[in-house]
């Protein structure tokens, strides 16, 4: 089963900055984060991961609490085609199964 | 690289045939992923391999399925004999060992009529 929690759904008006949150608290020792998305019809696409810092890549931002128990991932400037149901997968380790929640569905409003 | 590659992207069947449905890995990758996704139910994990070898089958839902990896570069998932509950899009995945990045077929939708 998940061991993470992201609201259902979320709006975002387009150009801004849509920040999805989520809780990992279960998360221990070297456990990454991972996020993933899944725009319609389409196969899940990698995002970004993180252990205990804030990352950036191309994509997005994923910031991290200090105490590692919840995170946010960051799209700084959000276009229709961002449209996507959001998982937030872990904690886990880099080798683990990989195991959908139910994630969080974020319509980019024009 | 084209990327993970499964086949057919449609499949309708009558309720009682068999069903294959193949997937072809990224050329390296070490773990292969078979998934099921309904909208009732979401993504759910069927099946891992980790050098060809089956190491979590815990999401098999039943006899009915089972999955094959001969070698690096061919997986197959089967159902026989199908159900129409078995109705779904059946996505494949690779990654490559060290890497955390896995990487998603365009999925099979199999329609049990």
């Amino acid at each position: 089963d998940a061991k993470t929690t992201q609201p259902t759904s979320m709006d975002c008006a387009e150009g801004r900055a849509a920040n999805l949150p989520c809780n990992h608290s279960t998360i221990s020792g070297n456990e990454y984060v991972y996020w993933y998305r899944q725009i319609h019809s389409q196969g899940p696409q990698y995002i970004i991961h993180g252990l205990k810092n804030n990352e950036t890549n191309e994509m997005a931002s994923l910031i991290i609490t200090e105490d590692r128990k919840s995170s946010t991932l960051i799209l700084p400037h959000a276009t229709l085609r961002d449209t996507a149901v959001y998982y937030c997968i872990g904690p886990m380790n880099r080798d683990d199964k990989i195991i959908f929640g139910k994630g969080t569905r974020l319509h980019i409003l024009p | 690289d084209a990327g993970v590659i499964q086949s057919p992207r449609h499949e309708v069947t009558e309720m009682g045939q068999e069903v294959t449905l193949r997937c072809k890995p990224i050329s390296g990758h070490n773990s292969l992923f078979w998934y099921r996704q309904t909208m009732m139910r979401g993504l759910e994990l069927l099946i891992y391999f980790n050098n060809n070898v089956p190491i979590d089958d815990s999401g098999m839902p039943e006899d009915r399925f089972s999955a094959k990896m001969p070698n690096a570069s061919f997986s197959t998932l089967k159902i026989q004999p199908s159900e129409p509950r078995d109705s779904a899009v059946y996505f494949c995945a690779s990654r490559d060992r060290g890497n955390t990045e896995a990487f998603f077929g365009q999925g099979t939708r199999l329609t049990v009529v």
